[in-house]
């Protein structure tokens, strides 16, 4: 099946630092997202993007498909900020079944 | 309006006995997922509903797990005979069809 590999795996950052998470992925894919999931276990779903950029406010996003990676950026991060962010494929053999990589773990200092 | 919902939002059972755990998706999202968290783990897709039907049940860990979905709203994950090992956090999601995913509470599940 598909590997997903994200990296760093730790990330310690100062308050308003800019910050740039890595997803590679092994095979095509018809479907990549990006989650966060904050301290307290909270996952919230950041960006659906197969392919292309988007932005929303500090944090955007960019796949790669042809070279089966993905970016995640975020601009003058805030505290709010830290916590683990997951990268998730699918694939186009099995398109119903999601997989993730082992995420990054970003910690926003004051 | 009302997100995802989660029940029991905690369940402490003893192994060897099912349990039930159940969702209730955002009204209209036609797609619904689980997943499952292990303490200081990632995250592990379980399965996923389109409407009433489960393309793919081969992420499910076991076949003591099964899940069913009915009249295209709420969802049950039952564990028959549950084991230390399927201590975790159970995660669902619901979304208007492929697109982005919001996210219930989950059912924080210990056996002990």
């Amino acid at each position: 099946g598909i590997q997903v590999e994200q990296s760093p795996p730790d990330l310690i950052l100062q308050e308003g630092a800019n910050s740039t998470l890595r997803c590679n992925f092994s095979d095509s894919v018809n479907n990549l997202q990006w989650f966060h999931q904050n301290p307290w276990g909270q996952l919230i779903n950041l960006f659906y993007i197969p392919s292309g950029t988007k932005q929303n406010g500090r944090l955007s996003a960019t796949t790669v498909a042809t070279e089966r990676y993905s970016l995640l950026y975020i601009s003058s991060s805030q505290t709010t900020d830290s916590g683990v962010y997951f990268c998730a494929v699918t694939g186009y053999s099995s398109a119903s079944k999601i997989i993730f990589g082992s995420g990054t773990r970003l910690s926003i200092r004051p | 309006g009302a997100g995802v919902s989660q029940s029991p939002s905690n369940k402490v059972t003893e192994k060897g006995k099912d349990v039930e755990l159940r969702c209730d998706p955002i009204s209209g999202h036609t797609a619904l997922y689980w997943y499952r968290q292990s303490l200081g783990q990632g995250l592990e897709f379980l399965i996923y509903f389109q409407g009433n039907s489960a393309p793919d049940k081969s992420g499910l860990p076991s076949d003591r797990f099964s899940a069913e979905r009915t009249g295209g709203s709420v969802s049950t994950l039952t564990i028959q005979r549950t084991q230390q090992e399927d201590s975790a956090v159970y995660l669902c999601a619901s979304s208007p069809l492929m697109e982005t995913q919001y996210f219930g509470p989950g059912t924080r599940l210990l056996v002990l």
